[in-house]
């Protein structure tokens, strides 16, 4: 069973268009992290967000927290082909020393 | 800035044999975990130490072993292997009053041949 729900699965869209990429669990988290993939490559971390209702932006790419912190959000602005990638959601539990749990990934192609 | 460092990176053995992996986490990060991911597929978590501990444990096989040294590093230890092994084997390093926020090595890439 997978606790984390990503949506969509894959993506394939044109340079300069917008997306949005959706992460939902009926589990509550206590922080969730962004990561990026390229294949045969560790996950890059992007983000973590800790509080209900947090927004944070890196550059183009905007997350949002949901304020029950059961869900997330990753917003892309004017998407590039250097954004090409596997995008990963993680939540982490209550124990900060305890396991991430992963969404399966939405695959994104920026076509240029 | 120092990231995690794996070894090998990649990795090439007959079923039955044992492999050792290797990871050093990023200075100061007092936590190490261990996740495989096969094709296609999300990390899924092996196991995690913490100082030295063993501190959770996921679908770690009973054929696979890890450990935490006094340095940090860490070893995952993996005998009698089999095809269904082959995948990629990730380390991350946190440090412990941040929120489970993991960094990532580059993963080693086990072959079972």
């Amino acid at each position: 069973t997978q606790l984390l729900e990503q949506s969509p699965q894959f993506l394939s869209i044109q340079e300069g268009e917008n997306l949005t990429v959706y992460c939902n669990s009926s589990s509550v988290f206590s922080s969730l992290q962004w990561y990026r993939q390229e294949p045969g490559e560790g996950p890059v971390l992007l983000v973590t967000v800790v509080t209900g209702g947090e927004v944070k932006k890196l550059k183009r790419l905007t997350f949002q927290f949901g304020d029950a912190r059961k869900d997330s959000s990753l917003h892309i602005t004017a998407a590039q082909p250097g954004d090409t990638g596997l995008y990963l959601c993680a939540g982490g539990g209550g124990s900060t020393l305890g396991r991430l749990y992963f969404g399966r990934g939405t695959q994104l192609t920026v076509w240029p | 800035a120092a990231g995690v460092i794996q070894s090998p990176r990649h990795l090439i053995k007959e079923k039955r044999e044992t492999a050792t992996l290797k990871c050093y986490p990023i200075p100061r990060h007092d936590t190490v975990y261990w996740y495989q991911q096969g094709p296609g597929q999300d990390p899924q978590f092996l196991i995690s130490f913490y100082e030295k501990m063993q501190s959770d444990k996921g679908s770690i096989p009973d054929r696979f072993s890890a450990q935490q040294f006094s340095d940090y590093h860490s070893e995952l230890n993996m005998s009698s292997l089999e095809l269904g092994d082959s995948a990629l084997y990730f380390c991350a390093s946190s440090f412990v009053n941040r929120d489970t926020e993991a960094f990532f090595g580059q993963g080693t890439r086990l072959t079972v041949v």
